[in-house]
């Protein structure tokens, strides 16, 4: 079946610094991504659209100059936390609809990212 | 915008016994109903999905049941074993849109 990749699954960070999570479909191509956040004990919650080629689309209230998008291939996205700090911490996940899967995401394996 | 409200919150039973997880939803345009199974520190897998077409989907141990008319769907799962101990989320959705409307989620817990 597809299979959506995400690294790192941990990550912990300096507050302050920047990190980067990598989501890659292996075996299929997504024209578009999506990134959730969950924190501990609740639901996703969609942060953005990742477009191939063109400007994410980000859900009202996401700041997209902390929350840096970037889908420069059709099987690549990325997403960036800018100065990081201890409230981003949570677990982030991305999901993409594979052909023939039907309208079901798969999603990735989820990072989880500490601030200290 | 849409509202996905599922119950309970946990739910704990016996294995071998069943297990029923309870949504509702708020747009009676949403047509499109995916259930997904997350264990911990992992992504949420997609276990079962239902569209608004039909009223019941079957697939082994696991069911998804919807009344359009009262707009909520649930899902049922038979004869639990302790690997079924996870956290389910239900979801709603435009089938033709990419945006997903999440529930709350239960954390079911099969005792051996």
């Amino acid at each position: 079946g597809a299979v959506v990749s995400q690294h790192p699954s941990r990550v912990i960070c300096k507050s302050g610094t920047s990190v980067k999570i990598e989501c890659r479909s292996l075996d299929f191509q997504a024209t578009t991504m999506f990134w959730y956040r969950q924190f501990p004990k609740q639901s996703l919650m969609l942060m953005a659209t990742s477009n191939e080629g063109s400007k994410a689309t980000y859900e009202q209230g996401v700041e997209k100059d902390k929350f840096l998008i970037n889908h420069a291939s059709l099987t690549l996205s990325t997403l960036t936390v800018t100065s990081a700090h201890p409230e981003d911490s949570s677990f982030y996940i991305c999901s993409a609809r594979a052909p023939g899967q039907g309208f079901g995401y798969t999603f990735g394996s989820g990072t989880r990212l500490t601030v200290v | 915008g849409e509202n996905v409200e599922q119950h309970p919150s946990t739910l704990s039973v016996q294995e071998g016994d069943s297990a029923v997880i309870k949504c509702t939803y708020s747009d009676s345009a949403s047509n499109y109903f995916p259930w997904y199974k997350q264990e911990l520190g992992k992504g949420p897998q997609l276990i079962i999905d239902i569209r608004s077409n039909v009223g019941e989907k079957k697939d082994q141990r696991i069911a998804v049941t919807l009344n359009k008319t009262a707009k909520h769907f649930s899902l049922h799962i038979t004869e639990t074993q302790p690997e079924d101990s996870a956290v389910y989320f239900c979801a709603a959705s435009l089938y033709n849109f990419n945006k997903f409307y999440f529930g709350s989620g239960t954390k079911l817990n099969v005792k051996p």
